[in-house]
């Protein structure tokens, strides 16, 4: 069963950069035929894609999100990661790793979820 | 951006009755549609894609229907396990990829 994990720091000050990285174990993320992705959900609130990528690197970002984020892979290592710069409150959320199929692209396989709080 | 548009917000549904939530999307996404159901302090969990295509371990009380920009997903018989907020996602035009704000599932 494929098993998703996100890790990076819980607390991040305003201004500064979110590093999170998903290790991704029981499968190999060098797979053509999946995206690995970020979603994220501010407390009490919905859902937001935030960017995918291909093993074979092709990148895909949320235009709300554009010039603030960059996602990278690591096939060594089986695991992708997200950089997030210049927060602010706004970013304060739970992000997600999930994998999706590359023709269909529904999320079925997520990780449990890592809180950011963005706070001085 | 393709915006997804659930309703309604919150339901209060009977033990044993029919739940039946629906999405909306402001363009055609043929039937590039999944449901999602997340509980109280947990990840989503795919429930529905394609529209109307179970996915794996999921019981056969959860329902997908439609296509173009009306959706419905129906819960034939609620269970108490089954409180949660859903949510539907289409992925027929991206990026981005877009989630509709929700469905709150409540016993009644």
């Amino acid at each position: 069963q494929l098993q998703l994990q996100e890790s990076g720091p819980g607390l991040v000050k305003p201004s500064e950069t979110l590093s999170l990285t998903c290790f991704v174990s029981s499968g190999s993320i060098n797979n053509e035929g999946f995206f690995w992705g970020w979603v994220r959900q501010p407390p009490g609130k919905g859902l937001e894609w935030i960017a995918s990528i291909h093993s074979v690197g092709g990148t895909y970002y949320n235009p709300s999100l554009m010039g603030r984020v960059t996602i990278s892979i690591d096939t060594s290592k089986n695991q992708f990661s997200l950089k997030l710069w210049s927060v602010t409150a706004a970013d304060t959320a739970v992000y997600y790793c999930a994998r999706s199929k590359v023709v269909n692209i529904y999320f079925d396989y997520w990780g449990p979820g890592s809180l950011v709080t963005v706070s001085s | 951006e393709i915006v997804m548009t659930q309703s309604p917000a919150t339901l209060s549904v009977s033990p044993g009755a029919r739940a039946t939530l629906s999405c909306r999307a402001s363009q055609r996404v043929s039937s590039n549609l999944a449901w999602y159901q997340q509980k109280a302090g947990q990840a989503p969990r795919l429930l529905i894609y394609g529209a109307s295509t179970r996915a794996t371990g999921v019981p056969a009380r959860f329902s997908g229907s439609g296509s173009g920009t009306e959706f419905t997903l129906t819960i034939s018989s609620l269970q108490s396990e089954d409180v949660a907020v859903y949510y539907c996602q289409q992925y027929n035009d991206w990026p981005p990829l877009t989630f509709g704000g929700g469905t709150k599932v409540e016993i009644k």
